[in-house]
């Protein structure tokens, strides 16, 4: 299965603009992400699915249009454009593996965003 | 609005059982696949559980396989994970999460969560 990966951490200052990156272990270009964004001490909260052309289907509830995404070889990005205060967050990337009795939902360790 | 509200968490020992339970409310229920992710203290999501919306497939990470059972009842709009087994390694806390159409591992409406501690 997928090993995706992420850096722990990442920062910008308020209105820059900050793109995170999801890597995919080679073998999975081919792979969908999703990339999920969670508060502190909040659940989890779907921002949207990338491939490599691009979003797949449509944003998550609420996403603004600050949030967007690109998929290139094994890498799947999420840039946030005009960065506020409200986007500190842990980000994460998942993706679907398998079929049938074999599916397994695999997620990269995170990336935690802070708002300089 | 889409609601998940998880319940049953708490302490338990090494070996010991839980169930939790996870009322949702403001959609189709039977509708979509449900699932459970789980959390350790400062670490990543982990995927743990997909259950289809007629309850009829269910599929498990494989560290949970054979110890973890997902079930729902859509007369009650609930969803539920029996854990038995338990070990430190799972300890964590555990979301409800609504399936999006078609999917059986993309989320998009998420619980609170419930804090499961593992320990004697």
């Amino acid at each position: 299965q997928p090993v995706l990966s992420q850096p722990p951490s990442a920062s910008a200052s308020l209105g820059a603009s900050v793109t995170l990156t999801c890597t995919l272990s080679s073998g999975y270009s081919n792979y969908k992400v999703d990339w999920y964004q969670q508060r502190p001490g909040k659940g989890p909260r779907f921002v949207m699915r990338v491939g490599t052309g691009g979003i797949v289907e449509s944003k998550g509830e609420g996403i603004p249009d600050r949030f967007s995404v690109l998929g290139s070889g094994l890498n799947r990005y999420l840039t946030i454009k005009n960065i506020q205060e409200e986007d500190e967050s842990d980000y994460h990337c998942g993706a679907d593996h398998g079929s049938g009795s074999n599916f397994q939902k695999v997620f990269g360790g995170g990336t935690k965003l802070t708002v300089l | 609005e889409v609601q998940l509200l998880e319940s049953g968490g708490g302490l338990v020992q090494p070996g010991g059982s839980l169930r939790l339970s996870c009322a949702a409310s403001g959609f189709t229920f039977s509708s979509y696949a449900m699932g459970w992710v789980r959390q350790a203290p400062g670490r990543g999501l982990q995927w743990v559980s997909t259950i289809t919306g007629s309850g009829g497939l269910t599929y498990y990470a494989d560290s949970v396989k054979g110890r973890f059972t997902i079930s729902r009842d859509n007369s009650r709009n609930t969803l539920y994970l029996q854990m038995s087994s338990l070990g430190a390694d799972d300890t964590a806390v555990y979301y409800c999460a609504k399936g999006r159409s078609g999917s059986y591992g993309s989320f998009d409406s998420w619980g609170q969560g419930t804090l499961v501690t593992v320990s004697s």
